[in-house]
C-alpha cells in the first residue's frame, strides 16, 4: 500500500530557507494520473495546502505563498520535495506531504482529494 | 478563490446518536466535495471524496451529500474513535473544521 514520509530539520532559523522531503513507497512517484502536494498545520489550528508537483515537474502552488515555495521532483529515488524561503515563526507548523488525487471532469472542472498522506513533521522557525 | 464555511464549530454528541456537519461554500463547487477526519497528533484521514464516495476501508456509517454550494457529512451511530475533527476540502481549500466530540 502506498506510503508517504515526511524528512527534514526540525528547527529552521528566522529568514532562512526551510526544505523538507517526501519519500513515497509502496508505488511509484512516476504515476501519470497522479500529483503530490505539501500541507501544513500551525499547532492547534486548521489546514493548509502549499503546493503539488507531479512526476514532470509541473506544479501548481497556494497563491498566498507562491513567492516563496519552490517543489521539485526526483523520480529515481521516489522523492519529492519543498522549500520554503524566507521563513518566519508564522511557518511553524507540521508539515504534511499527500498523494494529490487530481483529475479535470466535464465543462473542464478540476477535482481533487488528498490521499493518503504522510505523518508529518514539525517545523519550528527560531529567532 | 472558494471560501469553505463548517457549521457548527464544536458539535457535542453521545456514542451512539447521529452527528450532522455542514460545509458551505462560497460559489458553487458542482459535487467535487470531501472530507477528512484528523484525530489529535494523527494527520489527516480522507473519509469521502466526490461529495458522496467513501475511500478505502472508510465504515458505511459516514455518508455525505449535497451539491452546489450545501454538503453535509452525516456520521450515524457515532463510535468512541469518531470523536475527533473533520474538514471539508474543494481544490487547494480547506474548511476551517468541526470538532465533534463527548457529550
Amino acid at each position: 500500500q502506498l506510503q508517504l514520509q515526511e524528512s527534514g530539520p526540525g528547527l529552521v532559523k528566522s529568514s532562512e530557507t526551510l526544505s523538507l522531503t517526501c519519500t513515497v513507497s509502496g508505488g511509484s512517484i512516476s504515476s501519470i494520473t497522479d500529483y503530490w502536494g505539501w500541507f501544513r498545520q500551525p499547532p492547534g489550528k486548521g489546514l493548509e495546502w502549499v503546493g503539488s508537483i507531479n512526476y514532470s515537474g509541473t506544479t501548481y502552488y497556494n497563491p498566498s505563498l507562491k513567492s516563496r515555495v519552490t517543489m521539485s521532483v526526483d523520480t529515481s529515488a521516489n522523492q519529492f520535495s519543498l522549500r520554503l524561503t524566507s521563513v518566519t515563526a508564522a511557518d511553524t507548523a507540521v508539515y504534511y506531504c499527500a498523494r494529490d488525487v487530481a483529475s479535470t471532469r466535464g465543462a473542464g472542472q478540476f477535482v481533487n482529494w488528498f490521499d493518503p498522506w504522510g505523518q508529518g513533521t514539525l517545523v519550528t522557525v527560531s529567532s | 478563490e472558494i471560501v469553505l464555511t463548517q457549521s457548527p464549530v464544536t458539535l457535542s454528541v453521545s456514542p451512539g446518536e447521529r452527528a450532522t456537519l455542514s460545509c458551505r461554500a462560497s460559489q458553487s463547487v458542482s459535487s467535487y466535495l470531501a472530507w477528512y477526519q484528523q484525530k489529535p497528533g494523527q494527520a489527516p484521514r480522507l473519509l469521502i471524496y466526490d461529495t458522496i464516495n467513501r475511500a478505502t476501508g472508510i465504515p458505511a456509517r459516514f455518508s455525505g451529500s449535497g451539491s452546489g454550494t450545501d454538503f453535509t457529512l452525516t456520521i450515524n451511530s457515532l463510535e468512541p474513535e469518531d470523536f475527533a475533527v473533520y474538514y471539508c476540502q474543494q481544490r487547494g481549500y480547506f474548511g476551517p473544521g468541526t470538532r465533534v466530540d463527548t457529550k
